[in-house]
């Protein structure tokens, strides 16, 4: 009963390189959710999707992109990695985006350096 | 905007005693959700507990209970007997209901410390 999971579980990353975040649901969620988490702040929403193919924009989504190819991947893109994209990124799906609660995978610490 | 507040960075409690985490919330929604998320060191976020708005009965699940106030927006969490493994940050979250997204809001957090 894997969940949400997400890899890599850490990452250091030089000033301009690029990467994805991967994240992927065995539950059949159709809804999928990128956030990240500064330090001694809580989670702030980069973005989402509702369904293979659908994607949009959270509250702080500069930076990033993202794709939903399938029911199961939302992985999330960095193009040009900047030290301002130090954080913990988590990744939660939920079954529906109301009563149900968000299932989150164990985050992904990426350092910028 | 919907906005989460937790006014308590840090909080300690002695171990098997009560501690009450607070928060406030913003919101024009009559329809919505609320939710404590738990995260200790290893950084997993775990549900705590949820609270529908349009029920008026305070969420309760084993140690862990809600006073919700709906008029005053606000939703403390009641750590019964707590225990070393409670230790962790907490984290307040709110969720629109009536077909929003459904990302969650959430405050910036409380740090408890449990004492043996």
């Amino acid at each position: 009963n894997a969940g949400v999971t997400q890899t890599p579980k850490f990452r250091i990353l030089k000033i301009g390189q690029s990467m994805t975040l991967q994240c992927t649901q065995d539950m059949n969620h159709n809804y999928m959710y990128w956030y990240r988490q500064d330090p001694g702040m809580g989670l702030k929403l980069i973005y989402y999707s509702v369904g293979a193919g659908i994607t949009d924009k959270g509250e702080v989504p500069n930076g990033y992109n993202v794709s939903r190819s399938t029911t199961e991947d939302f992985p999330l893109r960095l193009e040009l990695a900047a030290p301002s994209q130090t954080s913990v990124y988590f990744c939660a799906s939920s079954y529906s985006p109301e009563s149900q609660p968000q299932h989150f995978g164990d985050g992904t610490r990426l350092s910028i350096l | 905007a919907q906005t989460v507040t937790q006014s308590q960075p840090e909080m300690s409690v002695q171990e098997a005693e009560t501690v009450t985490l607070s928060c406030t919330y913003d919101t024009s929604e009559s329809d919505y959700y609320l939710f404590w998320y738990k995260q200790p060191p290893s950084r997993q976020m775990i549900l705590v507990i949820r609270q529908e708005a349009y029920k008026q009965q305070n969420a309760t699940e084993n140690r862990f209970s809600v006073n919700f106030q709906k008029a005053a927006k606000s939703f403390s969490l009641k750590i019964s007997d707590s225990q070393l493994g409670d230790a962790a940050m907490y984290f307040c979250a709110y969720r629109s209901g009536g077909g929003s997204q459904g990302n969650l809001i959430f405050g910036k957090g409380t740090k408890l410390s449990v004492k043996p």
